[in-house]
Parts: C-alpha cells; sequence; structure tokens
C-alpha cells in the first residue's frame, strides 16, 4: 500500500518567494497534520485536518503561512513569502479518527531551504 | 494538558550492548502511548504502541516497551543493540479525548562498532 506522499522532497528558494509543499494521506485516513521540525524546536504541530476541515491551526506560526485541504487525497502548505528561518523539514502525517488512537503515518517530509 | 519528556537528548552504546530510551509524559487518564523512530532522511516510523491490556508490548525490530503507571514511563529497550539501530527516537502520547499525539523532542541513539 501507498504511505503518504509528500512532494517536493527538497527545495531551495530564495528570501521572498512563495513555497508551495504538496502531501497525499493515505486512502481511507480522515486526518491530516502538517508538522515542522527544526534542531532548536523539535517537531512542531502546524495544522490538522479533519474529513478535510481544518480544526486547529495554533501552530502555524504567521500569517505568511497558510494550508489548504480540497479533498480527502491532496493538502498543500503554502509560504508566502518565505524567510530563511523558514528553512526546516515539513512533514505531513495522515491517520484513521476511527478508535481515536493518535497513530500518525508520516511522509518522507520535504526540506526547505530559504536562502 | 498532555506531555511529553525525553531526558536524554543523546544517548551512545556499543554495538550488541542493551539499550533503555527514557520517556515519561504526563497525562491524568490511562494515555495511548508511542514510540516512533526517525531514520537519517526519512519521516517517523512507528516502533510500538500501547493502548491498553499487557503492560509490556513489543514491537518491531525487536523493541520492546513497558508501561509503568506509577512512574508516569514508558521506557524503550532492546537487549542487542546493532548499528543501523542509530537513528532519532521520539516518544508521543496521545488520548481519547484528543486523538493529537503530543511529541517529546527526541533522543538521539549513536551506535559504536
Amino acid at each position: 500500500d501507498a504511505g503518504v506522499i509528500q512532494s517536493p522532497r527538497h527545495e531551495v528558494t530564495e528570501m521572498g518567494q512563495e513555497v508551495t509543499l504538496r502531501c497525499k494521506p493515505i486512502s481511507g485516513h480522515n486526518s491530516l497534520f502538517w508538522y515542522r521540525q527544526t534542531m532548536m524546536r523539535g517537531l512542531e504541530l502546524l495544522i490538522y485536518f479533519n474529513n478535510n476541515v481544518p480544526i486547529d491551526d495554533s501552530g502555524m506560526p504567521e500569517d505568511r503561512f497558510s494550508a489548504k485541504m480540497p479533498n480527502a487525497s491532496f493538502s498543500t502548505l503554502k509560504i508566502q513569502p518565505s524567510e530563511p528561518r523558514d528553512s526546516a523539514v515539513y512533514f505531513c502525517a495522515s491517520s484513521s479518527v476511527q478508535g481515536n488512537t493518535g497513530e500518525l503515518f508520516f511522509g518522507e517530509g520535504s526540506r526547505l531551504t530559504v536562502l | 494538558a498532555q506531555s511529553v519528556t525525553q531526558p536524554d537528548i543523546h544517548i551512545t552504546v556499543s554495538e550488541g550492548a542493551s539499550l533503555e530510551l527514557r520517556c515519561n509524559y504526563s497525562y491524568g487518564a490511562t494515555p495511548y502511548l508511542f514510540w516512533y523512530v526517525q531514520s537519517p532522511g526519512q519521516g517517523l516510523q512507528l516502533l510500538l504502541k500501547y493502548f491498553s491490556g499487557d503492560t509490556l508490548v513489543q514491537g518491531i525490530k525487536g523493541f520492546e516497551a513497558e508501561f509503568k503507571r506509577s512512574q508516569s514511563s514508558f521506557n524503550l529497550r532492546k537487549p542487542s543493540v546493532h548499528w543501523s539501530d542509530a537513528a532519532e527516537y521520539f516518544c508521543a502520547v496521545g488520548s481519547g479525548g484528543s486523538y493529537i499525539p503530543t511529541f517529546g523532542r527526541g533522543t538521539s541513539l549513536i551506535v559504536h562498532p
């Protein structure tokens, strides 16, 4: 079975440019999470969706960050304009709400470097 | 609110030695507990999980963890470490009320030959 698919795996961009990260969750999963991982802060939850609806975006650092989930099989995380401090690995994860167990399935991440 | 503490940032062991990674959680009721592993350049992969029942749980790659309610701990163990176990290990706690897991800061495992 296909796991969580993220693209691009690596992105290098210049400060001020728009960045769009993409995620395809596991089929049948109805919750989707965006995390950011840095050495300084560890793994931070940015936002999560339940049945395509954003539930909690309190982790989104600034208005420069936005996330959408237009359907059950696709989500985007956009940064506009990007800044060097946004450099991090961004992970998408999905899970099934059934059972409310909290087990997440992670993608391989998108490594963003903003120059 | 639930929280997780992994007291050790780095652990160094020799190949073949035993391993124990510590995890302490804070949560009022019976939690769901997880250990994830992250190899370099990869996403997190679930090693094992505890929901209820037997407090000693077995996971993949020869790992096990024991839930100790009295100590609010869920330590990860392996009797003999292999060089391929070198990775970052994350403990996480979830709950029935909020299925969003809270992750610890991680412990980096270094394995010497």
